[in-house]
């Protein structure tokens, strides 16, 4: 079984409409990551969480929101939807103490119409 | 602030040829260096990493990258491209010490290898 695993893989929604992303992981790492992929910008970072009462805002959280509901789930929430925030979207893993090695997710796709 | 920077959003090799997929940081305090792969449809897999022991680091399918101070430099290399290198490779830097674990990624290498 995967270590770090996302859901929905690929999701097409409407503009205005409220949706979740969703990630698990396994690998028992504190740290938590969402990501944005977009072509020729690589990817950046949306939130960050060290533990279930530490939340971060990351380079751009304007229009997403997280939730860090136990030590292995960490969801990305898109309040209301806009056509921009079509990207791949990545959760990343890390343990605490590390040399900043992060562990990633199989990505989701998100389409907003 | 920490940056990544790598030249070339496109590199095309022979089957055989040599690799070179160049990453030039920016940092402030001594970094932690990393290059991942993306294979189409899938996440990113570390390739190697620069932790601050030997300064020529080996990874995975025969990668390697080395680290060079003076010219703030992290290039990946393979002596001898295979099909299966087709991905995109991306460079990253974290602060050593840092209290956020964050990565800054660069912009991304579609590496294509041609028959």
């Amino acid at each position: 079984d995967a270590d770090v695993t996302q859901t929905p893989r690929n999701r097409i929604t409407k503009t205005g409409k409220r949706i979740m992303l969703e990630c698990s992981q396994t690998k028992g790492h504190d740290r938590m990551y969402w990501y944005r992929q977009d072509p020729g910008l690589g990817l950046r970072l949306i939130y960050y969480s060290f533990d279930v009462k530490d939340i971060n805002k990351g380079e751009i959280s304007d229009g997403y929101s997280v939730s860090r509901q136990a030590q292995a789930k960490f969801s990305l929430s898109l309040e209301s939807a806009i056509p921009n925030q079509t990207a791949l979207y990545f959760c990343a893993t890390g343990p605490q103490g590390s040399n900043n090695e992060q562990f990633f997710g199989p990505g989701t796709r998100l389409t907003v119409l | 602030a920490q940056s990544v920077t790598q030249l070339g959003s496109h590199v095309s090799v022979s089957e055989g040829a040599l690799v070179l997929l160049r990453c030039n940081y920016s940092s402030s305090v001594p970094p932690y260096l990393f290059w991942y792969v993306q294979y189409p449809n899938q996440g990113l897999q570390l390739l190697l990493k620069y932790t601050s022991a030997a300064t020529l680091v080996k990874g995975i399918n025969g990668f390697e990258a080395e680290f060079k101070k003076s010219e703030t430099s992290f290039h990946l290399t393979k002596p001898s491209a295979h099909m299966s290198d087709a991905a995109e490779y991306f460079c990253a830097v974290s602060d050593r010490g840092g209290a956020t674990n964050k990565l800054i990624f660069g912009t991304g290498t579609l590496l294509a290898v041609q028959p």
